[in-house]
């Protein structure tokens, strides 16, 4: 079945360093990659987002990047800030077109250090 | 913050019992999909609703179950709760064949004692 990989579990950085989380993907029709934020007993909140026609992707200090051929796309943080403090989520659409279902990593707690 | 709403906020509920949790979709949207998210964990998949039909089911059992009505409104319906399904339960809406992006409501945290 689909099935989405993320790595590392816990990302420890010094604040003002850069972080980067990575994921794998298995179905080669998923054609959209979405990174959420989650905050302790709160939802999942859509940081950023990318689809399958294009390779990378940046807002302000948060990029991503996706290789289709590898079936793996990142997440990149930089200028950590305390507040980036988080648990990150990424995850990759289920089958061709716009079905609007999502399998999702097993997340990444990240500490930013102040 | 999304349009999404979900209720209740918590429950508390003993084994064996049933529960309903209910989600109101974003204002334009026609599809709500239901994820359960355990302690620790990313949020898994359960079903989704679309045109008040069950458009695609994860890996759950029979005891979970679904409504949408006419106004893109829906239920998950849980029976003979166990332990383990203690989580938060998400709803995200979306619009089907238009774009894959979620909405995602606040959640239910649902406990089983």
């Amino acid at each position: 079945g689909e099935n989405v990989e993320q790595h590392p579990s816990t990302l420890s950085v010094q604040e003002g360093d850069s972080a980067v989380i990575k994921c794998t993907y298995s179905d080669s029709a998923s054609n959209y990659f979405p990174w959420y934020k989650q905050e302790l007993g709160k939802r999942p909140q859509l940081i950023i987002d990318i689809r399958s026609n294009v390779g990378e992707k940046k807002d302000q200090r948060i990029a991503v990047t996706l290789n289709k051929t590898a079936k793996h796309f990142s997440l990149h943080i930089t200028e950590t800030q305390p507040e980036d403090s988080a648990v990150y989520f990424c995850a990759a659409s289920v089958g061709s077109g716009n079905t609007g279902k999502l399998i999702f990593g097993q997340g990444t707690t990240l500490q930013v250090k102040p | 913050e999304t349009g999404v709403t979900q209720s209740p906020t918590h429950l508390i509920k003993t084994r064996g019992q049933q529960v309903t949790l209910r989600c109101s979709s974003q204002s334009g949207h026609n599809t709500v999909s239901w994820y359960q998210q355990a302690l620790g964990q990313g949020p898994q998949f359960i079903f989704q609703y679309y045109r008040e039909e069950e458009n695609g089911r994860g890996n759950f059992p029979p005891r979970f179950s679904g409504l949408q009505f006419p106004n893109y409104s829906s239920e998950l319906n849980v029976n003979a709760l166990e332990l383990d399904d203690s989580a938060l339960y998400l709803c995200a809406s979306s619009v089907l064949h238009e774009d894959n992006e979620q909405y995602f409501g606040p959640g239910t945290r649902l406990t089983v004692t």
